[in-house]
């Protein structure tokens, strides 16, 4: 059973919606990652939080420890968006991760 | 600028035969992952190593064998007792400890022929 669960596992948007990606888990964490990945199969690191709320341009990742869940925002979406969205919990104490099965997101111009 | 290669981007292999993957990294970073990745799944932990001539295995080792003969190089080798290789493998390091960003590498597509 896979302990990190994404939903929706596809979206499709038009450019400039708003849009939202969620993750939840399972177990206590310290901490929680998003990642991109784009189309030729490269992996980015866009995240990793611990608590509140983080911003990096038009992404927003915001995660409660206490309800064991996560969100990723993107405001103004762009066909550049266009790539799956990971998130992955920490498990252990050496930084191994377990990851989810991806959002598979595709933004129409 | 510092970061992760993998090569080749693409590999086949025949029945029985095995295959290395290659990845080094230029970023200092102590420890090294491989994973595979199947479509529709999320990615999973081959092999891991903390520290240079040390590694452990991950969930799905059986059938893959590394070594970590320089802080730089963790090259992953496919056997022939892996029975479905093809998949696409990514490679990441970061720092020791737990809760570090992970950096990936542009990962390796490999095709049995």
């Amino acid at each position: 059973k896979n302990e990190v669960e994404q939903s929706p596992q596809n979206l499709t948007a038009q450019e400039g919606e708003f849009i939202t990606i969620n993750c939840s888990y399972s177990v206590g964490i310290s901490a929680l990652h998003w990642l991109q990945q784009h189309p030729g199969g490269g992996i980015v690191s866009l995240f990793m939080l611990s608590s509140g709320k983080k911003k990096h341009g038009r992404l927003i990742a915001t995660i409660n420890i206490q309800e064991k869940h996560s969100s990723l925002h993107i405001t103004a979406s762009h066909p550049r968006d266009s790539a799956v969205y990971i998130c992955a919990r920490g498990e252990g104490s050496q930084g191994n991760l377990i990851f989810g099965k991806g959002t598979k997101l595709s933004v129409k111009p | 600028d510092g970061g992760i290669t993998q090569s080749p981007k693409y590999l086949f292999r025949k029945e029985g035969q095995n295959v290395t993957l290659s990845c080094e990294q230029n970023l200092n970073h102590d420890a090294m992952y491989w994973y595979r990745q199947d479509p529709g799944q999320g990615l999973r932990l081959i092999y891991y190593s903390q520290i240079v001539n040390d590694f452990q295995k991950g969930d799905i080792a059986e059938g893959y064998s590394v070594s970590r003969e320089k802080k730089e190089s963790f090259p992953l080798t496919v056997t022939s007792a892996q029975k479905n290789p093809t998949a696409f493998y990514l490679c990441a390091s970061s720092l020791r400890g737990p809760d570090q960003p992970q950096h990936f590498g542009d990962g390796t597509r490999l095709s049995i022929l």
